[in-house]
């Protein structure tokens, strides 16, 4: 079984149009988190909820919207898509997130192509 | 603001050499700090998780050795094989749900 799975794995999609990632986690974590990774590979923390609710929001647009439905689910909605938001998406969840020192687990990514 | 910088960017060696990835960081005020594995198209593999307590841990013929005080870790790989050939992240999270990553290594292990 796949700890962290999140879909669709591939998007391709014109601009303007508004698409959703779905991520789902069955190792029974509370914290959850949404990460982008650009062209040039980086990294980046977008949104982070723990017990369903939202701790981070970096900087992000707000034309991306996460919900959790539960503590095993996060989505991630984009409305009004750009080129820019072309990357690869990472779902990742980990067992308690403050101060707990924990192993962060990271689905496979929804790579996004907008054109 | 935390900072993770690995160096270097891209590393080629032949199978069965040694080798030392490097992660810094300018907070020295982290809880913990791990290392990952990407491999192409795939999400990232957790290999190593080291404490701000600890100064290093062991898997295998990986070795991550951590030193605070200076805002360093290592990632020592010991016998590379091709198989070793991945991207390596460095991440470190200074408390809170906050995790900063560096931009990676890419390593090829040539057979």
């Amino acid at each position: 079984d796949t700890a962290v799975s999140q879909t669709p794995k591939y998007l391709v999609t014109q601009m303007g149009n508004d698409k959703s990632i779905k991520c789902e986690q069955n190792l029974g974590h509370d914290t959850m988190y949404w990460y982008k990774q650009d062209s040039k590979k980086f990294l980046k923390i977008m949104f982070s909820y723990n017990n369903k609710e939202l701790i981070i929001n970096e900087t992000v647009p707000n034309r991306f919207s996460p919900k959790s439905p539960d503590k095993a689910h996060l989505n991630l909605h984009i409305n009004s898509l750009e080129l820019g938001d072309s990357a690869v998406y990472f779902c990742a969840s980990s067992p308690k997130g403050r101060n707990s020192g924990n192993t962060i687990y990271f689905g496979e990514g929804s790579w996004l192509t907008v054109v | 603001k935390q900072e993770v910088t690995q160096i270097p960017a891209a590393l080629s060696v032949p199978e069965g050499e040694n080798l030392v990835l490097n992660c810094s960081f300018t907070d020295s005020a982290i809880y913990n700090l791990q290392w990952f594995r990407q491999d192409p198209g795939k999400g990232l593999t957790s290999l190593l998780l080291i404490q701000s307590s600890q100064r290093e841990q062991t898997s295998g013929r990986l070795n991550a050795s951590l030193d605070k005080s200076s805002g360093r870790s290592t990632l020592y790989i010991a016998a590379s094989q091709p198989g070793d050939s991945a991207t390596y992240l460095c991440a470190v999270n200074g408390g809170g749900f906050k995790t900063i990553f560096g931009a990676g290594t890419r390593l090829f292990v040539k057979a």
